[in-house]
């Protein structure tokens, strides 16, 4: 019973390609989010989104776009990846209301070569 | 912004042996998790703890909000506590969890 899945946990590409990774979440929260961590094991959020729309959107450049086709998925897509875009990439869902435990995917590695 | 610092932000410890892990936060908050990040990468939520203590088997974890920290406490420890630890914090910002550094924890056989 997979709450949050990613697909793929492992993505190896080369620089200038285009790539997206998928998030699905089960547990028919609300929210959901795109996090990335670095090679310092820096964890920072990247965008939210809240029955489909769009409530964080951090500084990010714009060669990153999420998108929502249903409030169960969230979806991210890359343009043009570069060498520092490197990291491992999590989504996470929240139910909403008045507690707010962000529950985590198992993260995508993506390798830019 | 607010500022999450952890501390220590290394650990080794003896299987059996207790610890304490503490987190400090720069500003009132609405939310504080804990997590648990496994050596092989999955981030598990240990607590989520605006205030108060929580206890789950091993684990406690207290908040004093009104002091802006946090401590997590491991109790006889083993070796699948390994992993490094984090504290997030959000300030009435739709869910943007502020990450601290992490404490990486190794519990020694």
């Amino acid at each position: 019973d997979t709450a949050v899945s990613q697909t793929p946990k492992y993505l190896v590409t080369q620089m200038g390609n285009d790539k997206s990774i998928k998030c699905e979440q089960n547990l028919g929260h609300d929210t959901m989010y795109w996090y990335k961590q670095d090679s310092k094991k820096f964890l920072k959020i990247m965008f939210s989104y809240n029955n489909k729309e769009l409530i964080i959107n951090e500084t990010v450049p714009n060669r990153f776009s999420p998108k929502s086709p249903d409030k169960a998925h969230l979806n991210l897509h890359i343009n043009s990846l570069e060498l520092g875009d490197s990291a491992v990439y999590f989504c996470a869902s929240s139910p909403g209301g008045s507690e707010e435990t962000q529950y985590f995917g198992p993260g995508t590695r993506l390798l830019v070569l | 912004g607010i500022q999450v610092e952890q501390s220590p932000p290394d650990l080794i410890l003896q299987e059996g042996a207790n610890s304490t892990l503490r987190c400090n936060f720069s500003d009132s908050v609405n939310n504080l998790q804990w997590f648990h990040q496994n050596p092989w990468g999955q981030l598990i939520n240990l607590f989520y703890i605006p205030s108060g203590t929580k206890q789950n088997g091993r684990l406690s974890a207290t908040t004093v909000a009104t002091e802006r920290y946090s401590l997590l406490y491991i109790s006889s420890s083993q070796t699948t506590d390994s992993g490094v630890y984090f504290c997030a914090v959000e300030r009435n910002q739709g869910g943007k969890l502020i990450f601290g550094q992490g404490t990486e924890l190794s519990v020694k056989p």
